[in-house]
């Protein structure tokens, strides 16, 4: 079945640094979606992208729509530390209404 | 803003119990679902529904059933917990619309002990 790879797992990077993460998966996906999962609560709709080679931004958050479909990238600028939390991607499966999701990027910051 | 709420943020129940987790939407939303998550799992969708009195199977609708009579309100019921079902519970609801629907907005979730 279809599946979404994140990497990586975990990042554990310094206050102030730039941070990138992606998505990538077997099938051509015509949706992504960033989520993010802040300790304790649930995931919250951070960008979404419709289009191959789409660049959309979120504040300090960019992400893009890989040319092939089959992958999405994530970077977050001048981190701080409420940016805490595990990032998901998702995508719809095909033909029908269920989202697929990535098992996430958890992010720690160190002040 | 798109509100989910969801009855309880902690539960404890026993094995054997009949355990029903509710959601509420206010954004009048036609499609809504309940995930399980668990670490090193990700989410998984258990039920999801499309319309009133309507209902899908997910992924791992094994030991759960759902109720939605009213358009804004969605139930997981839990026959007969068992420990294994132990777990954060999600729900989420999305509007119907040509890519809208897969904008899901999740609620904050339950955190469900049996014990």
């Amino acid at each position: 079945g279809q599946q979404l790879n994140q990497s990586p797992q975990s990042m554990f990077i310094q206050e102030g640094e730039d941070v990138s993460m992606n998505c990538t998966s077997s099938s051509i996906f015509n949706t992504w979606l960033w989520y993010k999962q802040d300790p304790g609560e649930g995931p919250v709709l951070l960008i979404a992208l419709y289009k191959a080679g789409e660049l959309t931004s979120n504040g300090r958050l960019t992400a893009q729509f890989g040319i092939t479909r089959k992958d999405s990238f994530l970077n977050i600028s001048a981190s701080i530390p409420s940016d805490v939390g595990i990032y998901f991607c998702a995508g719809p499966n095909t033909g029908g209404f269920k989202t697929i999701f990535g098992a996430g990027t958890r992010l720690f910051v160190k002040a | 803003d798109v509100k989910v709420t969801q009855s309880s943020r902690y539960l404890v129940k026993r094995t054997g119990e009949k355990v029903f987790l509710e959601c509420v939407q206010d954004m009048d939303h036609e499609n809504m679902f309940w995930y399980r998550q668990d670490p090193g799992l990700g989410l998984r969708l258990i039920y999801f529904s499309y319309d009133v009195k309507m209902k899908e199977k997910g992924d791992i609708p094994e030991g759960y059933s759902v109720s939605r009579e009213k358009k804004e309100r969605f139930s997981l019921i839990l026959e007969s917990a068992s420990t294994n079902q132990t777990s954060m519970y999600l729900c989420a609801s999305s509007s119907t619309g040509s890519l809208r629907h897969y904008e899901q907005y999740f609620g904050p979730g339950t955190r469900l002990t049996v014990t």
